[in-house]
């Protein structure tokens, strides 16, 4: 199968940090990308990690993936109220032309 | 910086009209995605182009055709509107496999 599976909302307060979860079916995934949506937008990639990869640090967002349990996270630190929108977890399927997304999670910050 | 362009951005049409909504990209990718959103769904693709000259099915094709015009263009028809078919509609281009695809900012179709 190829599902990925999100929680579809998180709400957090400014300043604390987000952590969004994604599990996913596919063990043979090579890529597995985190995008951003914003109200009205198409999708934009935050970052992406490689399969052999079990971290990713850039700025304030941390990539954690877990092959083994086929889980993906990503976290956010000092959120901000720009940071409010929907967050993609997607795969790259095995035959190397589809990206598998999950249904989104929309993030609420509160300030 | 233009990326990834769509053409129209908002479009009402009733049920059994044709439609043709366009793209194209002027990053020089290979490849080139039509998908849909609706609520709760995520993405689901509708039909992909590998390369220029080539088309293939996605996960929900069905009401659906498209044309890869040249490397730079792709286009989605709907040749016969259903209402099951009121959807953003985003297209989608990469370099290649495993290269991450830039968005387009969407086309919201709404078929009364």
């Amino acid at each position: 199968g190829e599902d990925v599976e999100q929680s579809l909302f998180l709400s957090v307060r400014e300043g604390d940090s987000s952590v969004i979860n994604c599990t996913y079916t596919d063990s043979s995934s090579t890529y597995l990308y985190w995008y951003k949506q914003e109200p009205g937008a198409g999708l934009q990639l935050l970052t992406y990690i490689f399969s052999n990869m079990d971290m990713k640090q850039d700025q304030r967002l941390t990539v954690l993936l877990n092959k083994k349990d086929k889980h993906l996270s990503l976290r956010i630190a000092d959120t901000q109220t720009g940071d409010s929108a929907i967050y993609f977890c997607a795969h790259l399927n095995t035959g190397g032309f589809k990206t598998i997304f999950g249904a989104g999670t929309r993030l609420f910050v509160k300030a | 910086n233009a990326g990834v362009t769509q053409t129209p951005k908002f479009q009402v049409l009733k049920t059994g009209q044709s439609m043709t909504l366009q793209c194209a990209q002027d990053m020089n990718h290979n490849s080139m995605y039509w998908y849909r959103q609706d609520p709760g769904m995520g993405l689901r693709l509708i039909y992909y182009s590998a390369s220029e000259g080539t088309t293939d099915k996605g996960e929900v094709p069905n009401g659906y055709n498209v044309s890869r015009l040249n490397k730079r263009e792709f286009s989605l028809r709907l040749e016969s509107a259903a209402p099951s078919q009121t959807s953003v509609y985003f297209c989608a281009s990469s370099g290649g496999p495993g290269q991450p695809q830039h968005f387009g900012d969407g086309t919201r179709l709404s078929i009364l």
